[in-house]
């Protein structure tokens, strides 16, 4: 079926870095741009940039410009969302989603979320 | 501090219709569509309404959007005790080189 699956929780230690996978099945992978956002314990969501699956071209939110690199492996309809340089406001579930039509902002399709903790 | 600002409760009876407000600025809301999620406990977010009033396949008709202005809303009518969730609206802002922007989410308590 149509859906999103994503790797289990991580635990690090601040300065350290954590990678997410999110494993998609059921539509065509390089067809929607895939996005990333995450949730920290009692705030809302918060958007940190896109990958374009089908070309590999990304676009982040300036306040995580130069510590998240987005990449995808098409053959396995995976994405990637690599975040480094772990602080403990890292704390979230992050969440892969996919756009419902190409360049909207909607998203149709999401993750159930991976929770990343960041303690020493 | 979120860019789209929601009220961070609202509450209603089984059957009763609430509504759920958002408010953005011309670089959010007043110039490109939003859109509406739903957050349940221990599954993944929902797309509700998109485009301002246009619903996904599967989405029931008591759910409902608008917008005027900088501002957009929600609206459920027959609520139902399921519709007890968090609430969040989105919306592309033009702003810092392109983002999407959320609201900080609004609980919603069917009593």
């Amino acid at each position: 079926q149509v859906q999103l699956v994503q790797s289990g929780a991580e635990v690090k230690r601040p300065g350290a870095s954590v990678k997410v996978s999110c494993k998609a099945s059921g539509y065509t992978f390089t067809d929607y741009y895939l996005h990333w956002m995450r949730q920290a314990p009692g705030q809302g969501l918060e958007w940190m940039g896109w990958v374009n699956p089908n070309r590999g071209d990304t676009k982040y939110a300036q306040k995580f410009q130069g510590r998240v690199t987005m990449t995808r492996d098409t053959p396995i309809s995976t994405a990637y969302m690599e975040l480094s340089r772990l602080r403990s406001d890292d704390t979230a579930v992050y969440y892969c989603a996919k756009e419902r039509n190409l360049g909207e902002s909607a998203l149709d399709l999401w993750g159930r979320g991976t929770l990343v903790t960041v303690s020493s | 501090q979120s860019v789209l600002t929601q009220p961070p409760s609202a509450s209603g009876t089984p059957g009763q219709r609430v509504t759920i407000s958002c408010s953005g600025s011309s670089s959010n809301i007043g110039s490109n569509t939003v859109n509406w999620y739903q957050l349940l406990p221990g599954t993944a977010p929902k797309l509700l309404i998109y485009s301002y009033n246009q619903r996904p396949s599967g989405v029931p008709d008591r759910f409902s959007g608008s917008k005027s202005g900088t501002s957009a809303s929600l609206a459920i009518s027959g609520l139902q005790s399921e519709d007890e969730a968090v609430y969040y609206c989105a919306a592309w802002d033009d702003s810092l080189n392109g983002r999407v922007v959320f609201g900080g989410g609004t609980k919603l308590t069917v009593l």
